[in-house]
């Protein structure tokens, strides 16, 4: 079954413990990314990657990190989370090399204290 | 600051009632305009996209879009909505030749029985 899988699906942790929420799709796609969303406030992009070994910033990438050494994965690194990364994670492909047909996560409930 | 706009955060409808979501944006230029729905509990799935071509575009479920260049706007339409259509309605937008994906703050739309 095609599907962009994310892991964990729910994580409670302290100020400043990194942590890592893994992506990784089957569908062969070229193109990852990652949002929050926050009420209110919708999605917003953090990073996206082209291919592997290509990654750029989206809108709002302070405080993560990303990394895309194989096609399939894209995980997120928060290094030092804060209270204001509590948030709804979603990481999604699309075939094409860009931002279209997107395939969506289940996402990663993230709560920081 | 470009943006994307939906209005009427909150939208409560009877079954069989008529349906439409506004979305207005800031980019200049050619775009990739998309709807995504995120019905409860499910990940965030293309209800359709305009890349070119006939401005008015079908999606699934009944839904269809309007592109109007002039107005920066591409609404989202259902003539008769049924329950299963209570839901989370973003706009994205894909500036041409960009690779990020802009969305709007969502619309939460509750279709009543």
């Amino acid at each position: 079954e095609a599907q962009v899988t994310q892991n964990p699906r729910y994580l409670i942790t302290v100020t400043g413990k990194k942590l890592t929420v893994t992506c990784s799709q089957n569908m062969n796609h070229e193109y990852m990314s990652w949002y929050r969303q926050d009420p209110g406030l919708g999605l917003r992009q953090i990073y996206y990657s082209m291919n592997v070994e290509v990654t750029d910033k989206g809108d709002v990438p302070e405080g993560y990190k990303v990394s895309r050494k194989e096609k399939r994965n894209f995980p997120l690194i928060l290094e030092s989370p804060s209270p204001n990364q509590t948030s709804l994670y979603f990481c999604a492909s699309s075939f094409t090399g860009g931002p279209y047909e997107q395939y969506f996560g289940p996402g990663t409930r993230l709560t920081v204290t | 600051a470009q943006s994307v706009s939906q209005h009427n955060h909150h939208v409560i409808l009877s079954e069989a009632a008529s349906l439409e979501l506004g979305c207005n944006y800031s980019y200049g230029g050619t775009v990739n305009l998309f709807w995504y729905v995120q019905y409860p509990g499910q990940h965030l799935q293309l209800l359709l996209k305009y890349f070119s071509g006939d401005p008015l575009v079908k999606g699934i479920k009944g839904f269809e879009a309007e592109f109007i260049k002039s107005k920066f706007s591409f609404n989202l339409r259902k003539p008769s909505v049924q329950w299963s259509d209570t839901a989370e309605y973003f706009c994205a937008v894909n500036p041409y030749g960009n690779n990020r994906l802009a969305f709007g703050k969502g619309n939460q739309v509750v279709v009543i029985p």
